[in-house]
């Protein structure tokens, strides 16, 4: 079975720096997606940035950026020059290719704090 | 941008009560999906359902829970008699299914049973 892990339950980082989120997972297959998702207080689930495991190239948005280490089964998301709209629950999730339409799984989340 | 609407934004039932949570899909997306979010836990599947059937689901969808897709617009997700644990928030999302296509999701309804 797939899991997601995010050990860290709370972050927190100064307006304008920069700060990394950790997320870790377990599979057996070799393509898949993995993703971030941003939760404000107001609960909506915004997609940050989408990573297909067969591609080596870390994925950028803008201030977004990942690191994905495939043999680690590592998946951290990297925020650039924080703002303090970044505040949010995050999300690592995980979705296998092989079939269209896969569900989700993902990790128990990351709080993130900015403060100005 | 077309998306994901749900409604309502928020609904409180009584214990044992039947509660229908509603989405609109974006209209060519051909997966739909619910999950379920407990205050203060991680996003989990409930179910997914294409052609018109159910394609997967979660053992938190036991018999109390039931989905319809009743009119090719509208996709519900129904809790027979409702339980304290069902308060959560209930997501529904959807997606064209293509290996490029992102998971859209709905802003969420929040049901508290009381």
């Amino acid at each position: 079975a797939q899991t997601v892990t995010q050990s860290q339950p709370e972050m927190s980082v100064q307006e304008a720096e920069t700060v990394t989120l950790s997320c870790t997972y377990d599979t057996s297959e070799s393509d898949y997606y993995l993703f971030w998702y941003k939760q404000p207080p107001s609960r909506q689930m915004i997609l940050v940035i989408r990573q297909e495991a067969y591609k080596q190239q870390n994925a950028t948005e803008n201030r977004f950026s990942v690191n994905f280490q495939k043999a680690a089964k590592s998946f951290s998301l990297k925020i650039s020059d924080s703002q303090l709209g970044d505040a949010a629950m995050y999300f690592c999730a995980y979705t296998p290719i092989e079939t269209s339409g896969s569900r989700l799984t993902f990790g128990e989340g990351t709080q993130l704090t900015v403060n100005p | 941008e077309p998306e994901v609407t749900q409604t309502p934004s928020h609904q409180v039932t009584q214990m044992g009560q039947e509660v229908i949570l509603r989405c609109v899909p974006i209209s060519n997306h051909l997966y739909f999906y619910w999950y379920r979010q407990i205050l203060g836990q991680k996003v989990e599947f409930l179910v997914s359902f294409y052609n018109n059937e159910i394609s997967e689901k979660s053992e938190i969808f036991d018999d109390q829970f039931s989905v319809e897709r009743p009119d090719g617009s509208n996709f519900t997700l129904k809790i027979r008699s409702t339980k304290l644990e069902d308060s959560a928030m209930y997501f529904c999302a959807s997606t064209l299914g293509t290996a490029n296509s992102p998971l859209h999701f709905g802003n969420g309804t929040r049901l508290t049973v009381t």
